[in-house]
């Protein structure tokens, strides 16, 4: 299994863009999550589904924020319009219950 | 609601030396404990993990017992290497939180020679 694929590795934007930040679970695993991790606030968790569904969003920051699961393989992050602030890495995890999380190898943002 | 202490560091060591780093957790009903390890410029990867009360994790030489009278998962390694220089988190998922996994603040440990 190739893990969790995260896409872009690097990004790097310009205030009031729009950013879209991709994830391809693991095959079989039924929920998958956003992180983002930065020196300040360290690992914070901002959105889960579980079988495509949102379940807790409760930790995106703003309106800015927003995720898609369309199906089982594909999700992402979108923040538009992009800000300094929004500066991070951004994890996304795949799991199936009480296994632990599989994170991907993280996009890291920088917003110029 | 659920939540994960541990020592937060950094933590330096020589080469060879003893390592414990301490994890306390709340949870209701019977939560599975994991420790997850995040080197340099990479994403956090699962160390070891136990699902209940008196398991012991281990991986890499690195271990840690469910200790479910003291809500306590502490990691420790007999010996550590350069290469074991590293952020350390302890987790716990199920309890009231379900599937979603609770993250300690973590830990940095940096080794030297």
């Amino acid at each position: 299994d190739a893990g969790v694929i995260q896409s872009p590795r690097h990004e790097v934007t310009e205030m009031g863009q729009e950013v879209t930040l991709r994830c391809k679970p693991i095959s079989g695993h039924n929920s998958l999550f956003w992180y983002r991790q930065t020196m300040m606030r360290g690992l914070e968790l901002l959105i889960y589904f579980n079988n495509n569904v949102p379940i807790d969003d409760s930790g995106m920051p703003e309106d800015r924020f927003s995720a898609k699961m369309p199906n089982a393989s594909f999700s992402t992050l979108k923040i538009q319009p992009s800000e300094p602030r929004d500066s991070a890495v951004y994890f996304c995890a795949s799991s199936l219950p009480a296994y632990g999380y599989t994170f991907g190898s993280g996009t890291r943002l920088t917003v110029v | 609601g659920d939540s994960v202490t541990q020592m937060e560091g950094p933590v330096t060591l020589s080469e060879e030396a003893f390592l414990t780093i301490n994890c306390t957790y709340t949870a209701t009903g019977y939560p599975s404990l994991f420790w997850y390890v995040q080197y340099p410029g990479e994403g956090l990867q699962l160390l070891l993990k136990a699902t209940k009360a008196d398991d012991k994790g281990s991986n890499k030489g690195f271990e840690a017992t469910y200790r479910k009278e003291t809500t306590s998962f502490h990691l420790e390694k007999g010996s550590v290497q350069v290469s074991d220089s590293a952020v350390y988190f302890c987790a716990l998922s199920g309890g009231t939180s379900y599937d979603k996994v609770i993250f300690g603040p973590g830990t940095s440990l940096s080794v030297i020679p």
